[in-house]
């Protein structure tokens, strides 16, 4: 069984340029998840899907980030314009639906990563 | 919110056992989630409870008392190649996961 998959996997712009990042998800994975990782912390969710709707965008600063996933497949986030703090790794994840029909343990599927450095 | 502490860093040998603690407050809970990461590496699943209680696979068990909102990850035997970072993560409504701030863990020889 394929992973997720993401793309680039490296990424280097100057501030207050745009970037895009891209995500693929395991095959039949109704939940996508953006996370940001900035160095020495944990995976900070930035935005949910179930299919292609938006579940939480709670912590996704909406200024300047924005995501879509088109058709509840792939998804791209993209940031527009990038900050010196946005510096990270960006981490797709996808999960079977619903945490409720997987008997309670919905196992996150994390792809590789784009690690972001805003100069 | 959710607010979750562990401890950031443990050194251990090769052939120990080494306890990993976490602690969490939180306004939603389903259960405590378990990943590891290796350096440039994506976080992957190790073991998840939401019922107390300790969870065993293989080398590795986990342990939950909801009452105590505090949960472990035990590693036995431990090998070189378990040296990574570990992240407790409380898992909420709608399979939201908050993850704590990761244990780097060094195994050394």
């Amino acid at each position: 069984e394929a992973g997720v998959a993401q793309s680039p996997r490296y990424k280097i712009i100057e501030k207050r340029q745009s970037v895009a990042f891209w995500c693929n998800p395991i095959s039949g994975h109704a939940t996508l998840y953006w996370y940001q990782q900035i160095l020495g912390q944990g995976p900070k969710l930035l935005i949910q899907f179930q299919n292609n709707g938006v579940v939480d965008d709670s912590q996704l600063p909406k200024d300047r980030f924005s995501a879509e996933r088109l058709k509840g497949v792939d998804s791209t986030l993209k940031i527009q314009p990038a900050k010196l703090e946005d510096s990270a790794v960006y981490l797709c994840a996808s999960s079977l639906e619903g945490g409720e029909l997987a008997g309670g343990q919905n196992e996150q599927f994390f792809g590789p990563g784009t690690r972001l450095t805003v100069l | 919110g959710q607010s979750l502490e562990q401890p950031s860093e443990v050194t251990a040998v090769e052939g120990a056992i080494v306890q990993i603690n976490c602690t969490y407050q939180t306004s939603g809970f389903y259960g405590l989630s378990w990943y590891q990461q290796h350096d440039g590496g994506a976080p992957t699943f190790l073991s998840y409870n939401a019922l107390d209680g300790l969870e065993e696979t293989g080398r590795f068990s986990s342990f939950l008392s909801r009452s105590d909102s505090y949960g472990y990850l035990l590693l036995q035997e431990l090998q070189m190649k378990d040296s990574a970072s570990y992240f407790c993560a409380v898992m909420g409504g709608g399979n939201k996961l908050t993850f704590g701030t990761g244990t780097q863990l060094k195994v050394e020889l």
